[in-house]
């Protein structure tokens, strides 16, 4: 049973667009989400987090949305650049504010920015 | 700082041979993870060690086992070596075993067992 779920295998958008990432959670205990991104032969590196207590986190041309009741985040890059091609995988944790430190990752999506 | 290391990068298994697979970090860090990759799974934690001492298990603990042998190095150990092992195996480490606080990886292992 797949608690994270990436549905978009992958994603092509031009140079200087948005690119916009999706991902929908099934477990309402996950409150804190996370966006790794990786290169291949490369472990990931994290990128941007978000509690459940808010709904929307920025940093630089990266953006996530939460939205708890369709509980669905969204990562959004603005605008893409061809060095954000890599692999992104959300993440979830029932954790926060607790000592847990378990993630659940989904399957990820393979950006591609083309010149 | 070289971050978390993992040695091997590449490793070929046949079914029942064991080995250990190793990593370090050089960031001070207290806890470390083991997760595995495998195609259309996204990653999965094996097990994890919260501070110097304990161990826990994650999603996927069956067939393996980890030594925590000081706060640098986080060991994992395949006892006999099945197919279904066949993975990519990626070593992290965070400054605290909350989920808040960033886990830096490691460049990976790719493990082949036939």
């Amino acid at each position: 049973d797949q608690q994270v779920k990436q549905n978009s295998p992958s994603l092509s958008v031009q140079e200087g667009r948005i690119s916009i990432l999706n991902c929908d959670y099934t477990n309402s205990m996950f409150d804190y989400f996370l966006w790794y991104k990786k290169y291949p032969a490369e472990g990931p590196t994290f990128l941007i987090s978000i509690s459940s207590i808010k709904d929307k986190n920025e940093d630089g041309r990266f953006t996530v949305f939460l939205n708890k009741s369709a509980k669905h985040l969204s990562l959004h890059i603005v605008p893409s650049q061809p060095g954000d091609s890599a692999v992104y995988f959300c993440a979830a944790s029932a954790g926060y504010g607790g000592a847990t430190n378990k993630l659940i990752f989904g399957t990820g999506t393979l950006l591609a920015v083309q010149p | 700082n070289a971050g978390v290391t993992q040695t091997p990068k590449f490793q070929v298994l046949k079914t029942g041979q064991s080995m250990t697979l190793q990593c370090a970090q050089d960031m001070n860090h207290n806890s470390m993870y083991w997760y595995r990759q495998d195609p259309g799974m996204g990653l999965r934690l094996i097990y994890y060690s919260a501070s110097e001492g304990t161990t826990d298990k994650g999603e996927v603990p069956n067939g393996y086992n980890v030594s925590r042998l000081n706060k640098r190095e986080f060991s994992l150990r395949l006892e006999s070596a099945a197919p279904s092992q066949t993975s990519v195996y990626f070593c992290a480490s965070s400054t605290r075993d909350r989920v808040m606080d960033e886990q830096y990886f490691g460049p990976g292992t790719r493990l082949t067992v036939t």
